[in-house]
């Protein structure tokens, strides 16, 4: 079964930092881009960043470039958000999300993580 | 970068046929693709590449486009299509999502 599971939410102050990791099962992982996409209480949709298979190349929205960083271990299928600097308005549900080949289109997501950031 | 533009809300008749519009410059040019998202629940695709179903997804989904504006249409709609719907595509600086239409079957 194709499966992705994140951990790592929690509640942050401020500034503070906070890693999320995405562990992925049932398909070949480092054949497809994968995704992150966060949802703020009561909004819609947010596209964070994407990286490569191989994590060459990686991507950011322009609300966490400099402040979000995404990486990938493909020995261990396991996708990662390193988040710093955090502020109220990146409080939100996280979710991984497996890219089909070649497009945006994210046909396999996870149940999320979700991130609180407050003093 | 650029935008995608949805209706809030829109609502359909039980068995009646509804579509749901996304607007935007980036459309001209990268294919859009749509997601549902029930209450509580992650998001799930429902069509890609303009008008692709991924397995498992009823045909009574189904993609369009013209100039700037995607369109999904769901025919003979049913109480379990309820749900948020989100378009999405490629943009200039990476990857947009429309605000997405809150659907209710009426």
């Amino acid at each position: 079964e194709v499966q992705l599971l994140e951990s790592g939410g929690g509640l942050v102050q401020p500034g503070g930092s906070l890693r999320l990791s995405c562990a992925a099962s049932g398909f070949t992982f480092t054949s497809y881009a994968m995704t992150w996409v966060r949802q703020a209480p009561g909004k819609g949709l947010e596209w964070v960043s994407t990286i490569s298979g191989s994590g060459a190349s990686t991507y950011y929205a322009d609300s966490v470039k400099g402040r979000f960083t995404i990486s990938r271990d493909n020995s261990k299928n396991t996708l990662y958000l390193q988040m710093n600097s955090l502020r109220a308005e990146d409080t939100a549900v996280y979710h991984c999300a497996k890219d089909l080949v070649g497009t945006p289109a994210f046909d396999i997501w996870g149940q999320g993580t979700t991130v609180t950031v407050s003093s | 970068s650029s935008e995608l533009t949805q209706d809030p809300a829109v609502s359909v008749a039980l068995g009646q046929t509804v579509r749901i519009t996304c607007q935007g410059d980036s459309l001209r040019t990268y294919s859009a693709n749509w997601y549902q998202q029930r209450p509580g629940q992650a998001p799930v695709l429902v069509i890609y590449g303009e008008n692709n179903r991924p397995s498992g997804i009823p045909d009574r989904f189904s993609g369009s486009t013209s100039g700037n504006t995607a369109s999904l249409t769901i025919t003979g709609a049913q109480a379990g299509d309820e749900a948020d719907y989100y378009c999405n595509s490629r943009d200039s600086s990476g990857v947009v999502f429309g605000g997405g239409t809150k659907l209710t079957v009426l």
